[in-house]
């Protein structure tokens, strides 16, 4: 499918188990993003990638791994799962810094 | 450091009207771009509208409008003619341009429900 894609949209897990979120995009973009929606704190960044092996910390990183081996994907992974993770995840990408962000349809994710 | 405020939770307006929903932003970066999107109940995050720090002129795309003011550092979406469909978050999101890796900066979101 073209565009930007998020897998699973839905996930049940139990505390302390690893999951890992996945994303891919099919524009070749090089931005993407992985942030996290909680209601009273809308959307806040996790983590982004300028390029491939290229990734940065953003505004809530803890409890969270990323990687980016190829462009169009970046997965996003939880080492050990905490209720507090429990959230929907969203998943951009950009093509520059200057353009807008693409979200794909996110993943609500429950820790038990 | 960057913040986005919108102060409106929840609105409400009567179908075809018009409603302005606020936002106001902090930076100290001459170069920012501001952005509104809309996340219907279904959850998707729908891109609206992209105002610069630089454009001249306010932003419009179709009914949605940017009321951009500088000075006042606000940002404020006008929605005309409002829709049944409109019904929805609205989130206002501003970026530095030239550094912090093209990061969006999220306000809390207002609640917009239209009324037949």
């Amino acid at each position: 499918d073209a565009g930007i894609t998020q897998s699973p949209r839905y996930k049940i897990t139990e505390t302390g188990r690893q999951v890992t979120l996945m994303c891919h995009q099919t524009w070749s973009h090089s931005y993407m993003f992985w942030y996290r929606q909680d209601l009273g704190h809308g959307l806040r960044l996790i983590y982004y990638s300028a390029a491939a092996d290229i990734t940065d910390k953003g505004e809530v990183p803890d409890g969270y791994v990323v990687s980016r081996s190829k462009t169009e994907n970046f997965p996003l992974t939880l080492e050990s799962a905490t209720r507090s993770q429990t959230s929907v995840y969203f998943c951009a990408s950009t093509l520059a810094a200057t353009y807008e962000q693409y979200f794909g349809p996110g993943t609500r994710l429950t820790v038990t | 450091a960057q913040k986005i405020t919108q102060t409106q939770p929840g609105m409400f307006v009567q179908e075809k009207e018009a409603v302005t929903l606020d936002c106001t932003y902090d930076t100290s970066d001459p170069s920012y771009g501001l952005f509104w999107y809309k996340q219907p109940s279904s959850g998707e995050m729908i891109f609206l509208i992209y105002q610069g720090s630089y454009d001249q002129q306010n932003a419009t795309e179709g009914r949605y409008s940017l009321n951009f003011q500088k000075a006042r550092k606000s940002a404020n979406l006008v929605i005309s003619a409002s829709q049944l469909g409109d019904s929805a978050m609205y989130f206002c999101a501003m970026r530095e341009l030239y550094n912090q890796g093209g990061k969006l900066i999220f306000g809390q979101g207002t609640e917009l429900s239209v009324k037949p």
